[in-house]
């Protein structure tokens, strides 16, 4: 069965230094997704992603966060200046159609220190 | 704005036991529901989804729910859980906007222990 990949699946960052998530998404879906999960809370919709363009964010989204399609294949979340709140599990999303099921991975647990 | 409720944080069944999870939402139009499964280090795999025709809906593992729009609810209910059901479980609702652009929010989860 097709998978959603993430990599690494633990980074480890100092505050204030810039990370990039790495995902690859299920080779012919169209839309692509991050959430986030703090430790003990419930996952959040950080951002979509459809035809080369972000399509819908939340709150949580603000300037320190950006999403890229670099080569057609990946999907990266880049985080520019790290703050120990960002700590938390980052999950991947694909979807052929969001109303038919998401595909998530396994998730990049970020610890910020 | 959509929102979901699962009023259990901790369920604790025997096993061979049945299981009823319970998820209220709210959205205005009709939703499209989901039940994810999420075992310790691992990711969000789904469970079922509802967007329309027959309200009680059949997922993988022996899973199923149930969406009722009086109530605004969307059950997850399984007759018999096996010890390896042990896991957090989340609701989640999108919105039907008929695209696939909108994300899916989720309720705090459900977590379910299954005793011997």
């Amino acid at each position: 069965e097709p998978e959603v990949t993430q990599t690494p699946s633990h980074q480890v960052t100092q505050m204030g230094q810039e990370v990039i998530l790495r995902c690859v998404p299920i080779s012919n879906h169209l839309y692509f997704y991050w959430y986030r999960q703090i430790l003990g809370q419930k996952v959040e919709f950080l951002v979509s992603f459809y035809n080369n363009e972000i399509s819908e964010k939340s709150e949580i989204f603000d300037d320190q966060f950006s999403v890229e399609r670099p080569d057609g294949s990946n999907f990266t979340l880049k985080i520019r200046s790290t703050k120990l709140e960002d700590s938390a599990m980052y999950f991947c999303a694909s979807s052929g159609d969001g109303r038919y099921g998401y595909t998530f991975g396994s998730g990049t647990r970020l610890t910020v220190v | 704005a959509q929102s979901v409720t699962q009023p259990d944080i901790h369920i604790t069944v025997s096993e061979g036991a049945s299981l009823e999870l319970r998820c209220n939402y709210s959205y205005g139009a009709t939703p499209y529901l989901f039940w994810y499964v999420q075992s310790p280090g691992q990711g969000l795999q789904l469970l079922l989804k509802y967007f329309s025709g027959d309200t009680l809906v059949q997922g993988i593992k022996g899973f199923e729910a149930e969406f009722k729009r009086s109530q605004s609810s969307f059950n997850l209910r399984k007759p018999s859980v096996h010890w390896s059901d042990a896991a957090e479980y989340f609701c989640a609702v999108a919105q039907n906007s008929g695209g696939g652009a909108d994300g899916l929010t989720f309720g705090k989860g459900t977590h379910l222990i299954i005793q011997p």
